[in-house]
Formats: C-alpha cells, sequence, structure tokens
C-alpha cells in the first residue's frame, strides 16, 4: 500500500522567500506530525494534528512557520520570509492512532542560499 | 527539559552482534522506539517498549527499564545492509504522543 508521500522532496529557496511543503499521510491516519531533522541530528518535533485539529505546535521555532490540515487528511507546512538557519530535512509523519508507531514519509530537504 | 543520550558512532564486524545503549530524562513518558535510518532515506520502524523486559523481533531485540530510564537495541548476526543510523525516541506528550529524539547512533558495520 502506499506509505507517507511529501513533496517536493526537494527544494532550493533563495533568503526571504516563502516556502510550502507537502504531506500525503497514509490514508485514514488521524495523527500527522511534522519534524525538523538538522544534518547529523535526530529529528525535532515542530507539531502535531489529530484529524484537521492542530493539538500542538510547541515545536514551531518561531512566527515564520505556519501548519495547517484543513480536511484531515494533506497537510502543508509553510515557512514565510525564509532565514538560512531554517535549511534541514523536513519529516512528515502519520499514525493510525495517537501512541502507534509514525510512518514518516522521505522528507524534504529545504536549502536556503 | 528533556534529554536522549545514544553514542555518536559505532563499529562492529558482519557477522557479530552490537548492542547500542540509549539513556533518557523526560518529562512524561508513553513509550520508547527505536528507528533505523538509512543516508538520505526515511526513519523506519524497528521496535517499540512500553513495559520493562526485553522485545524480540528476528534480529533485533530492545530492552526497556523505566526506572533506570534506560534502553538498548540489540542486532544479531549482522549483516552489511545494517549500516546505518539508529535513533532511540521517547514518546511523550498526553494527547499528543510526540517523538523526542536521541541525535541517532552511527554504526558502521565492516567485512
Amino acid at each position: 500500500g502506499a506509505g507517507v508521500s511529501q513533496s517536493p522532496r526537494y527544494k532550493v529557496a533563495k533568503r526571504g522567500q516563502d516556502v510550502a511543503l507537502r504531506c500525503d499521510p497514509i490514508s485514514g491516519h488521524v495523527s500527522l506530525f511534522w519534524y525538523q531533522q538538522a544534518l547529523g541530528q535526530g529529528p525535532e518535533f515542530l507539531t502535531y494534528f489529530q484529524n484537521e485539529a492542530q493539538l500542538d505546535k510547541s515545536g514551531l521555532p518561531s512566527d515564520r512557520f505556519f501548519a495547517e490540515r484543513p480536511e484531515g487528511s494533506v497537510s502543508t507546512l509553510k515557512i514565510q520570509r525564509t532565514q538560512q538557519e531554517d535549511s534541514a530535512v523536513y519529516l512528515c509523519a502519520s499514525s493510525s492512532t495517537p501512541g502507534n508507531e509514525q510512518f514518516f514519509g522521505p522528507g524534504t530537504r529545504l536549502t536556503v542560499l | 527539559g528533556q534529554n536522549i543520550d545514544q553514542p555518536t558512532e559505532m563499529t562492529a564486524t558482519e557477522g557479530a552482534i552490537v548492542q547500542i545503549n540509549c539513556t533518557y530524562q523526560t518529562s512524561g513518558f508513553n513509550g520508547l522506539f527505536w528507528y533505523q535510518q538509512h543516508a538520505g532515506e526515511a526513519p523506519t520502524f524497528l521496535s517499540y517498549n512500553v513495559l520493562d523486559g526485553l522485545e524480540e523481533k528476528g534480529r533485533f531485540s530492545s530492552f526497556l527499564s523505566r526506572s533506570k530510564g534506560y534502553s538498548y537495541l540489540l542486532l544479531k548476526e549482522l549483516q552489511m545492509k545494517d549500516s546505518a543510523s539508529y535513533l532511540c525516541a521517547v514518546s511523550i506528550g498526553g494527547a499528543t504522543n510526540k517523538l523526542i529524539f536521541g541525535t541517532g547512533t552511527l554504526l558502521a558495520v565492516q567485512p
């Protein structure tokens, strides 16, 4: 069956540009997470959705980061006015119910020049 | 704060056994996960422990001691394809069950 998909796989942005990263979770999965992974580090939590409700956004590093999941399936992570420190791999994960194993997508590698 | 410690790098020989340790101090605990991540790829689930003791799954086993804040992943009969980063992650948060990850242990399997 289809796993978690993310697009684009690679994104190069000039400093100050806005970017939008898309995540298609496994069909029917209630929980959706976004993580940020810097080179050589483990993923760091950004935000969590249960269906369309954003229940936790404590990991978003600044108000330039915004995420939505309006219909409880596809999610978009938007970063406004990108900075060089935003360069990282952005991973999306979904799970069938809260607490179950999370299935990760391949990630979007964002490079801000 | 949240703290998860694991060794940065390990080296082992094909066919051997390797143990990767993880210690944690977190505000809350719903369970502990181990993920494998090959370079440039998504993390993939290996094991999950919520109660103390050993969970065995083929060549992979994982152990948990909640009182000690300690877990290990045991890989047996190592193969070259096991060369990857191994991530220890603790699930916290009542409604969220978000994962707090360690930095990962980069395992190199040598012939």
